[in-house]
């Protein structure tokens, strides 16, 4: 059975830190990993997808890679701003979406 | 495109009522999933479609749940009846293909009370 783990469970950092969020599996048999980020009260906003063939994806001041064979991926935020603020999730899949229980980031001001 | 539609956002109702959560995927996607979201249990897969075709309800907690997918546009999550243990607010998401990038909605709260 598929287990998803995300370390740490929550994070504080000064605004314009670089900041490493990491993701843990236990089955590297997967199609994609997915990093979301969602805002309190709010809905999930996908953020990256790594296809399994692959081993990073970029946007912007974001950088995800993944391991498979050793089943981790990494979420890299750069200059990181208060804006950046939310509870970040990963997912692995084999069709639908099995998911880690998130990182809470704060960035202080 | 809108992205995923669902309503109602938020519901409240007391035990034993049916509850109907609506969704409607984003145009040209063959795939949609329904997710609930716990404090507990964090986000979990209860059913998910492939061509308006039910693929896998292994996670659907009980008989009282019940989801359809009419047609490309259209998918409801039933629950009769509701139960206090039934709050948690639940996502709809779609995808061009089951193994594609997954869209959300913004998720409908239900609280049973």
């Amino acid at each position: 059975k598929q287990e998803v783990t995300q370390i740490p469970a929550a994070l504080s950092v000064p605004e314009g830190e670089n900041l490493v969020l990491n993701c843990s599996f236990t089955d590297s048999a997967i199609y994609n990993l997915q990093w979301f980020r969602q805002d309190p009260g709010k809905g999930l906003t996908s953020l990256l997808l790594i296809q399994s063939s692959q081993r990073e994806q970029t946007s912007g001041r974001l950088n995800a890679s993944l391991d498979k064979s050793s089943g981790r991926s990494t979420l890299y935020i750069a200059a990181s701003q208060p804006g950046d603020s939310a509870t970040y999730l990963c997912a692995v899949s084999r069709y639908k979406l099995i998911f880690g229980s998130g990182t809470r980031l704060l960035v202080r001001p | 495109d809108a992205g995923v539609i669902q309503s109602p956002r938020h519901e409240v109702t007391e035990m034993g009522q049916e509850v109907t959560l609506r969704c409607k995927p984003i145009s040209g996607h063959n795939s949609l999933f329904w997710y609930r979201q716990t404090m507990m249990r964090g986000l979990e897969l209860l059913i998910y479609f492939n061509n308006n075709v039910p693929i896998d309800d292994s996670g659907m907690p009980e008989d009282r749940f019940s989801a359809k997918m009419p047609n490309a546009s259209f998918s409801t999550l039933k629950i009769q009846p509701s139960e206090p243990r039934d709050s948690a607010v639940y996502f709809c998401a779609s995808s061009l293909q089951d193994d594609y990038e997954q869209y959300f909605g913004p998720g409908t709260r239900l609280t049973v009370t």
